[in-house]
């Protein structure tokens, strides 16, 4: 099993709707998440940190449920820039700064 | 600018060659690192660094070498490169503190034929 496992998808859709990714992750000892975003053949660039609580930014909105080992991030009013792929990343500190990347949710958004 | 700067950013060579990917960070971070991305298998970390003299194997160590001399260097060497390592290689940069995110550079690709 994937330390770290996403919905490959594609997520086709138009512009303008809500799109949810979900991620789960095996290591309880995780303790830091993020998404990020990489655009085609480009570097993986943070999106948002992932915290208890919960925390928006904008048009997004990430979630983190420790116990059910899963994260979520909503993304609201879809635009056609915001299609690229999201990785989910969980960090456990028991490895150094070691980041454990999922394969990443691919999202079109289309006109 | 705060940033991670890789070289080359590509390169075609034939297996065998010694070849260095150099990875330079300006943000006096401690935490260092190299990652392989195949498709349909993400991102696998080779190696880290967590501070100079100081480097440790990541998954997917086997046919790589690293050396942490300086804190803004973190060079990525292949001693005798061969296909399977034909890739695209990101160099990332942190703080070493809890929920500090990674920055990476913009890529290599390394094609070994």
């Amino acid at each position: 099993r994937k330390e770290v496992e996403q919905d490959p998808g594609p997520f086709n859709v138009p512009e303008g709707a809500t799109v949810a990714f979900n991620c789960t992750y095996s290591n309880s000892a995780s303790q830091s998440f993020f998404w990020y975003r990489q655009d085609c053949r480009k570097e993986p660039k943070l999106l948002m940190s992932v915290y208890s609580s919960g925390n928006e930014d904008g048009r997004f909105t990430a979630q983190l449920n420790r116990a059910s080992q899963y994260i979520s991030l909503l993304i609201r009013d879809s635009k056609l820039s915001d299609s690229a792929t999201y990785l989910c990343v969980v960090n456990n500190r028991e490895y150094g700064n070691k980041l454990v990347f999922g394969a990443g949710t691919i999202l079109r958004v289309k006109s | 600018e705060a940033q991670v700067t890789q070289n080359p950013r590509y390169l075609i060579t034939v297996t065998g060659k010694k070849l260095t990917v150099t990875c330079s960070q300006n943000m006096n971070h401690e935490y260092m690192s190299w990652y392989r991305q195949d498709p349909g298998l993400g991102l696998r970390q080779i190696y880290y660094s967590m501070n100079v003299e100081v480097t440790d194997k990541g998954d997917v160590p086997e046919g790589y070498k690293v050396s942490r001399k300086e804190k803004r260097n973190f060079p990525l060497i292949l001693e005798s490169p061969s296909p399977n390592q034909t890739s695209l290689y990101f160099c990332a940069s942190s703080l070493v503190r809890e929920n500090q995110p990674q920055h990476f550079g913009d890529g290599t690709r390394l094609s070994i034929l």
